[in-house]
């Protein structure tokens, strides 16, 4: 089982910034099988980022993500009251697996 | 517009069983694998199992395998889970989702509390 590891576990930030969230995993993810999610308070996922890199459809182009082999991240740049959420990564090259979340709050 | 419908979720003893139920719609179902996710409260993600196209294999995570059942009905539109054994940690909301790069679509989840 491949384990995921995000970090930071909270990120202290004031609108307008940039946010870098990373996740590192145990070992090399399957050709690139990187998700990213945002979750709100009694909201289920969305899927932000697919393929490492691979906007959604429906996601901003202030969110990106890049990476590969066993480190990700997630950057969002200028960051927007609606962006303040939890975020998670998931590998979904085999048995799929979540990272335990990094939460971006508003300073 | 292509949507999942969760239920069947409520309360039950440890020791119980519960059968959840997932609809689709607006997408060609029997043609993607599907996964149910569940969220203990104010824990994380947990990916628990799913199951190909057309119900020919199944994975699970090895904290419910042998307790919990995946299945499909293709010409229903509905994915479902057999949860049995059930335990407090168990507790959790369930949601069903789309497989593909990722999980682009989701259940809105249903809330299942194990508790005497």
């Amino acid at each position: 089982e491949t384990v995921l590891t995000q970090s930071p576990g909270t990120l202290s930030l004031s609108p307008g910034e940039r946010a870098t969230l990373s996740c590192t995993a145990s070992q090399s993810v399957t050709s690139n099988y990187l998700a990213w999610y945002q979750q709100k308070p009694g909201q289920a996922p969305r899927l932000l980022i697919y393929g490492a890199s691979s906007r959604a459809t429906g996601t901003p182009d202030r969110f990106s993500g890049s990476g590969s082999g066993t480190d990700f991240t997630l950057t969002i740049n200028r960051l927007e009251p609606e962006d303040f959420a939890v975020y998670y990564c998931q590998q979904y090259g085999g048995l799929k697996t979540f990272g335990q979340g990094t939460k971006v709050e508003i300073k | 517009e292509e949507q999942l419908v969760d239920s069947g979720g409520g309360l039950v003893q440890p020791g119980g069983s519960l059968r959840l139920a997932c609809a689709a719609s607006g997408f060609t179902f029997s043609g993607y694998w599907m996964s149910w996710v569940r969220q203990a409260p104010g824990k994380g993600l947990e990916w628990v199992a799913n199951i190909k196209e057309d119900g020919s294999a199944k994975y699970y995570v090895d904290s419910v395998r042998g307790r919990f059942t995946i299945s499909r009905d293709n010409a229903k539109n509905s994915l479902y889970l057999q949860m049995n054994s059930l335990r407090a940690e168990d507790t959790a909301v369930y949601y069903c989702a789309k497989d593909g790069a990722g999980y682009p679509v989701w259940g809105q989840g249903t809330l299942v509390t194990v508790s005497s």
